[in-house]
């Protein structure tokens, strides 16, 4: 398993709320991804990263945001929450060099906003 | 991004039977990965398969990758409790971003 890493696991907010859901990773990958899944359905990817202070929006539309200011951290941020953030997001981190860009994803956070 | 399509999107099967889930692309695939989801859980990779008509094994799963790389299957033998999941396929870029299939649920009677 790799050693990544998001904090909570599981929240519950009230709708306006700024929320900051965590994402770190030890094994130094320069590309880091958000992704947002509903319960049993695909991955979406909201955000990513190829380094220090790269940020690009992913393929579907998000109202958060990110930032990437150490290679280890990944934030995302949602500065009023809404009742239809409520999903499941996903961080995930990939090594760099070579032609692998396997993706190794964090336990996730479990956001619910009433 | 150039999507992949996977099938079936549900299987139910009975302990001890095979599984099969195929994902297909439109356009030829640079790479295509798996994954796996547990019930609740997270993806986790199981393989990459990069050559035109590679097969690869880990135990009773037995990955394949089409000569034309525009498809690929994952096969389970005599399925096992364990194995209950949802799993993904998702092809590579040239940019680092995948793109994943829809995944098929697969769950299994004991």
């Amino acid at each position: 398993e790799a050693d990544i890493y998001q904090t909570p696991r599981y929240l519950v907010i009230g709708t306006g709320k700024k929320i900051t859901l965590e994402c770190s990773q030890t094994m130094g990958h320069d590309k880091m991804y958000w992704y947002q899944q509903d319960p049993g359905m695909e991955l979406h990817l909201i955000h990513y990263s190829y380094g220090v202070n790269s940020t690009e929006k992913g393929d579907l539309s998000s109202e958060s945001t990110v930032s990437r200011i150490r290679t280890e951290h990944f934030p995302l941020t949602l500065e009023s929450a809404r009742p239809s953030h409520t999903s499941q997001y996903l961080c995930a981190s990939s090594p760099s060099g070579g032609s692998s860009d396997t993706q190794y994803f964090g336990p996730g956070t479990r956001l619910t906003v009433l | 991004g150039q999507q992949v399509m996977q099938i079936p999107q549900y299987q139910h099967v009975q302990e001890g039977e095979d599984f099969t889930t195929y994902c297909n692309s439109s356009t030829t695939l640079s790479n295509i990965q798996w994954y796996k989801q547990r019930p609740g859980g997270h993806p986790v990779f199981l393989i990459q398969l990069v050559k035109s008509g590679e097969v690869k094994k880990q135990k009773r799963l037995t990955f394949q990758f089409g000569e034309a790389k525009k498809n690929s299957s994952l096969h389970i033998t005599a399925t096992q409790t364990t194995d209950v999941g949802t799993y993904f396929c998702a092809r590579g870029g040239s940019n680092y971003k995948l793109t994943f299939g829809k995944g098929t649920l697969l769950t299994v009677n004991p």
